[in-house]
C-alpha cells in the first residue's frame, strides 16, 4: 500500500468554475476525512466518512461543496462556482476503524481560483 | 470550545533540544497528537499521547502533558536540520470524530 493518494497534486481554475478532487485511502482504512488548510494556518475540519456514510460536516462546508464516498473505498470532494477564498490546500485523511492512535494524510490538492 | 494555540516560531542551533509548546482548551480531549509538515506535503504523524499518561518517549522525541494546565509540549533532542519543519499541536475531543489543528510553529533549524 503506498498511503493516502490524491488527485490532482495542483488544479487553476477560473471563477466560477467546478472543480472535483478525488481521495484513494489506506485500503484496510474505513475512516476517512477532507481538511482545508491555508496559508499560516493548521488544517480546518470539512466532512468525515466511516464507510460510505458521512456522518460529520463542518459548518464552514457551504451549499457549494459536496463530498461522497459512494462504495466506502475512494471519495471524491465538489466545489461548485468556485470562488477566490476556495483557493487552499485540501487535505485528505484515513484512518483504521479502531484506532485513535492519528491517521495518514495524503499530500493534498492545492487549489488556485483565479 | 475547542482551540489549540501554539507559539509561531522557534529557531535553535543544530544539535541542541528544541521545545514546542501548545495549550488546548476542551478538557475532555483524550487524545493529544504532534504532527510534523514539511513544504508541499502532508502532515505527518509524529508522536501522540493518550489523557491517562503524563509523558511518552520515542527516540529523540519526549511528549509531556500536564492536563492540569491544558498544557502539551514536544521536546526534540539533538536537532537536526532534517527537522525543519511546521509542528502542529491537535487534539481530539472526547466523543468527537474531528482533530482539532492548532496554527503550528515553526522550527527553524540553523546550523
Amino acid at each position: 500500500d503506498t498511503g493516502v493518494s490524491q488527485d490532482p497534486r495542483h488544479k487553476i481554475t477560473k471563477r466560477g468554475q467546478n472543480v472535483t478532487f478525488r481521495c484513494d485511502p489506506i485500503s484496510e482504512h474505513n475512516r476517512l476525512y477532507w481538511y482545508r488548510q491555508t496559508l499560516g494556518q493548521g488544517p480546518e475540519f470539512l466532512t468525515y466518512f466511516q464507510n460510505e456514510a458521512q456522518l460529520e460536516k463542518s459548518r464552514l462546508l457551504s451549499d457549494r461543496f459536496s463530498a461522497e464516498r459512494p462504495k466506502g473505498s475512494f471519495s471524491t470532494l465538489e466545489i461548485q462556482r468556485t470562488e477566490q477564498g476556495d483557493s487552499a490546500m485540501y487535505l485528505c485523511a484515513s484512518g483504521p476503524p479502531r484506532d485513535r492512535e492519528g491517521y495518514t494524510f495524503g499530500s493534498g490538492t492545492r487549489l488556485t481560483v483565479v | 470550545g475547542e482551540d489549540v494555540e501554539q507559539s509561531l516560531f522557534l529557531s535553535v542551533r543544530e544539535g541542541d533540544s528544541s521545545v514546542i509548546n501548545c495549550t488546548y482548551t476542551d478538557s475532555s480531549s483524550t487524545y493529544l497528537y504532534w504532527y510534523k509538515q514539511e513544504p508541499g506535503a502532508g502532515l505527518q504523524l509524529l508522536t501522540y499521547i493518550f489523557s491517562n499518561m503524563d509523558m511518552k518517549q520515542d527516540q529523540r522525541l519526549t511528549v509531556l502533558l500536564n492536563k492540569k494546565d491544558k498544557h502539551l509540549s514536544l521536546r526534540i533532542a539533538d536537532t537536526q536540520t532534517g527537522d525543519s519543519a511546521i509542528y502542529f499541536c491537535a487534539e481530539i475531543p472526547t466523543g468527537g470524530f474531528k482533530t482539532i489543528f492548532g496554527a503550528g510553529t515553526r522550527l527553524f533549524v540553523k546550523a
